[in-house]
């Protein structure tokens, strides 16, 4: 079990600019999720998927954000046109929920931070 | 008003202490508890787990819940330069399948 993997771990790019973040997690996990979180706050949720689908995204999520989990497996997050307020780090979470539902133990993975200049 | 108040900190404090991490919330519809320490450049690793109300203890660590008044503690006991980290207090309602977070609190355990 090599645990949650994030790539790339740093990137830093021109306004305007679109990015790509990619996750694997966990194995077995049915359950990823994305947060951002920016210098001396905690995490906030983006989004999440159970398996392929995505269930919920919020309001933090504009159109410029996307994110997709094909076939249930490694999850990308893409921001188009980045602007400076983008500047994050990114934290992919996976856990393994049954039928009860809740988020599960949720295991992070060590962030993707991105930079806009 | 966020949901989730936590004081930010730093908390500096000996080797050996018994450090006490608090955290407040809004919403009474909050029913996990969680807490998590993330060190510099890391990702965030949970610590300890409640459900509803109550008192859990792991090793050093002590969760304790007061619904009543919607306050959450963690205590370390026998402090270690080790525990330096940040502390986040996260919150969950029922069939909502997402975590809510505090600022976290930084502590800094010196030898």
């Amino acid at each position: 079990d090599t645990g949650v993997s994030q790539n790339p771990r740093h990137k830093i790019t021109k306004r305007g600019q679109n990015v790509t973040f990619r996750c694997d997690p966990i194995s077995e996990h049915n359950r990823l999720y994305w947060y951002r979180q920016t210098l001396g706050q905690g995490p906030e949720f983006l989004t999440y998927f159970q398996n392929e689908a995505q269930l919920e995204k919020s309001r933090l999520l504009s159109d410029r954000f996307s994110a997709e989990r094909p076939k249930g497996s490694f999850s990308t997050l893409e921001i188009q046109r980045t602007e400076q307020g983008d500047s994050a780090m990114y934290l992919c979470a996976s856990s393994l929920v049954g039928p009860s539902g809740g988020s599960g133990e949720l295991f992070f993975g060590e962030g993707s931070r991105l930079t806009v200049l | 008003q966020k949901e989730v108040e936590q004081d930010p900190g730093p908390l500096s404090v000996p080797e050996g202490a018994i450090v006490s991490l608090n955290c407040t919330y809004s919403n009474s519809a909050f029913q996990y508890f969680m807490w998590y320490r993330q060190y510099s450049r890391k990702g965030p690793e949970l610590l300890m787990y409640t459900y509803s109300s109550g008192n859990k203890e792991d090793g050093r660590f002590t969760a304790q819940v007061d619904k009543s008044s919607k306050y959450i503690s963690l205590f370390i006991r026998d402090s270690q330069p080790s525990d330096s980290a940040t502390y986040l207090c996260a919150m969950e309602a029922e069939n909502t399948d997402k975590l809510i977070f505090g600022t976290g609190t930084r502590l800094q355990v010196f030898p």
